[in-house]
């Protein structure tokens, strides 16, 4: 199993161009996060789905959208991109409720936003 | 309501033991415990559940006041591997328990 992927690794955006996040996952999980770490800081939840078709928003959901088609992938879009969004970007699953259940994490996407 | 850890940052001995605390002003349903080296992302050591019930590391050890909303993560003999930032993250009760809030962290450094 290759258990959490994430395209790119690394990505540099201008001031307002958009880009997409992929994130997949080959566990089965029902439970996908994107969460985002600014150096030296904690993870804060952008958005979470509890299955294909299902999504909503975490902490810090503004200037990010994402959908879930599929129960393996779970592609989080940033529009308009803006300097406070420079960031390291995880995306993690779980098997089902976070409360309950382990969280597997992707290797991580580090953005700069210029 | 991000869940307060303590201390921020801790240097140790190898062989030493450590202590990092985690406290929340909700009720919880759950807390949880990562380990984030440098550069890389952060690997689940353990679940702690309102009840008592613990899932996760078997050389790690941590405990969970439920009636206080506070957790703690033991780390004794620590070894060089052991360097990294922890962070808890919690699960506030009777909101679904869908949704985990990480503390700020608690950077370990062992010293040979």
């Amino acid at each position: 199993n290759a258990g959490v992927t994430q395209t790119p690794k690394f990505r540099i955006l201008k001031i307002g161009q958009s880009m997409t996040l992929q994130c997949a996952q080959d566990m089965n999980h029902n439970y996908m996060y994107w969460y985002r770490q600014d150096p030296g800081m904690g993870l804060k939840l952008i958005y979470y789905s509890v299955g294909a078709g299902i999504t909503d928003k975490g902490e810090v959901p503004n200037g990010y959208n994402v959908s879930r088609s599929t129960t393996e992938d779970f592609p989080l879009r940033l529009e308009l991109a803006a300097p406070s969004q420079t960031s390291v970007y995880f995306c993690a699953s779980s098997y089902s409720r976070a409360g309950d259940y382990e969280q597997y994490f992707g290797p991580g996407t580090r953005l700069t936003v210029t | 309501q991000q869940p307060v850890q303590s201390p921020q940052a801790v240097i140790l001995r190898e062989g030493e033991d450590a202590v990092i605390n985690c406290s929340s002003s909700k009720a919880l349903y759950s807390v949880h415990w990562y380990r984030q080296k440098h550069g890389e992302a952060p690997v689940f050591l353990m679940i702690l559940l309102k009840g008592g019930e613990q899932k996760g590391h078997d050389k790690i050890s941590a405990s969970f006041n439920e009636k206080k909303q506070q957790s703690s993560l033991y780390l004794t003999a620590s070894q060089l591997s052991y360097s990294g930032t922890y962070f808890c993250g919690t699960v506030k009760l009777n909101f679904g328990n869908e949704k985990l809030t990480f503390g700020t962290g608690t950077r370990l450094t062992i010293i040979p």
